[in-house]
């Protein structure tokens, strides 16, 4: 079983629609999580961290849940230039394990 | 530019050779990491550095490969006698402590092996 699990997509939305991307992990001793964006053969930045009681950047939210060891992406009002794909993040130790990414490709 | 800095960009080179890419961290950063990545898959841990002592290195790093950060400043990624297999981009990053905050990559080198 790999440590971050994805749907890798792709996922094809309008733009405007509202897009989910779901991710599990199986270390129940993680503390640490994040979503990066990675565009086109391009290197991953990060686009935020995800905290116990759930966070907001914008058109971006993430929740966490614990329990289930699950984490979410919700991407409202897409835009054009959100296409490309979301890694989903979580720490072990000493370093960041990455999942195999979602492919989000909003259209016009 | 302080962000993290990969040199080369590209490198092709023949089977059996010897390559060796360079990542310069940001210069306040003493953890630094590389991964490898290939078409369709997540970056995957490679090894990593906390100043000049490497800390751990993935069971995927086979002995062709060997990473030096000798002064605990930039770092360079070798590897030997090169296989079709290592056909990928190798990601370097760095952060500030145990990647609580997250890392910064740099560019990254592709290399081709032919």
């Amino acid at each position: 079983r790999k440590e971050v699990e994805q749907d890798p997509g792709p996922f094809n939305v309008p733009e405007g629609a509202t897009v989910a991307f779901n991710c599990t992990y199986s270390n129940s001793a993680s503390q640490s999580f994040f979503w990066y964006r990675q565009d086109c053969r391009k290197e991953p930045k990060l686009l935020m961290s995800v905290y116990s009681s759930g966070n907001e950047d914008g058109r971006f939210t993430a929740q966490l849940n614990r329990a289930s060891q699950y984490i979410s992406l919700l991407i409202r009002d897409s835009k054009l230039s959100d296409s490309a794909t979301y890694l989903c993040v979580v720490n072990a130790p000493g370093k960041l394990i990455f999942g195999q990414g979602t492919t989000l490709q909003v259209k016009p | 530019d302080t962000g993290v800095s990969q040199d080369p960009r590209h490198k092709i080179t023949k089977r059996g050779q010897n390559v060796t890419f360079r990542c310069d961290p940001i210069s306040e950063h003493n953890r630094l990491y590389w991964y490898r990545q290939t078409l369709g898959q997540g970056p995957e841990f490679l090894t990593y550095f906390q100043n000049e002592a490497q800390l751990e290195k993935s069971r995927l790093l086979s002995d062709r490969f060997s990473a030096e950060r000798p002064k605990g400043s930039f770092s360079t990624l070798e590897i030997q006698r090169t296989e079709q297999g290592d056909s990928a981009m190798y990601l370097c990053a760095s952060s500030l402590d145990t990647g609580s905050g997250g890392y910064t990559f740099g560019s990254g080198t592709r290399l081709t092996v032919v």
